[in-house]
């Protein structure tokens, strides 16, 4: 079954303390990205890759990192978590001019 | 640059009544022009996508969208809503050729549709 794979899906944690969540795809896409949902705001990209070793910055990438090692796996780290990251992200893939498919998404709350 | 105007943070309907749904779009370059479902809980899934073919889409359970350039809209439109139809919904443009993929797709910030009984 084609999927986007996001986790954990839950995940509390406090100010300062690093964590990855992960995002891996299985429709060998070439295209990946990172976006934070919030109310009022719709959904804003922080980071996309276009390939492996290939990324670059959305619209709101400060305080989150990216890596693309491989082509079926996104992570994106939080080295350092502040309240005003708490959020609902999703990971999301696609080919090129292809329509994107989403991950369930990760809800993070940041103490 | 690209943006979407989805006017209307809430929108309420009675069950079986016309749903419409609005979105404005402002691109410097031929829009293709998306509209995304999200569930409660869930993940967005893809509604229907206007490429630059037919200007009336249809889509899944039953939704429409038309795309009017003199307007700058790609409202959608479902003739009898559902109670499962209520959802979050976001209308989405990217550049032509970039096709919608995830290095170029702007979202509106959505509308919550709400369905009474």
């Amino acid at each position: 079954e084609a999927q986007v794979t996001q986790n954990p899906r839950y995940l509390i944690t406090v100010t300062g303390k690093k964590l990855t969540v992960t995002c891996s795809q299985n429709m060998n896409h070439e295209y990946m990205s990172w976006y934070r949902q919030d109310p009022g705001l719709g959904l804003r990209q922080i980071y996309y890759s276009m390939n492996v070793e290939v990324t670059d910055k959305g619209d709101v990438p400060e305080g989150y990192k990216v890596s693309r090692k491989e082509k079926r796996n996104f992570p994106l780290i939080l080295e350092s978590p502040s309240p005003n990251q708490t959020s609902l992200y999703f990971c999301a893939s696609s080919f090129k001019g292809g329509i994107q498919y989403f991950g369930a998404g990760t809800r993070l709350s940041v103490l | 640059a690209q943006s979407v105007t989805q006017l209307g943070s809430h929108v309420s309907v009675s069950e079986g009544a016309l749903v419409l749904l609005r979105c404005n779009y402002s691109s410097s370059v031929p829009p293709y022009l998306f509209w995304y479902v999200q569930y409660p809980n869930q993940g967005l899934q893809l509604l229907l996508k206007y490429t630059s073919a037919a200007t009336l889409v249809k889509g899944i359970n039953g939704f429409e969208a038309e795309f009017k350039k003199s307007e700058t809209s790609f409202h959608l439109t479902k003739p009898s809503a559902h109670m499962s139809d209520a959802a979050e919904y976001f209308c989405a443009v990217s550049e032509a050729g970039s096709g919608g993929g995830a290095d170029g797709l702007t979202f509106g910030k959505g509308t919550h549709l709400i369905i009474q009984p």
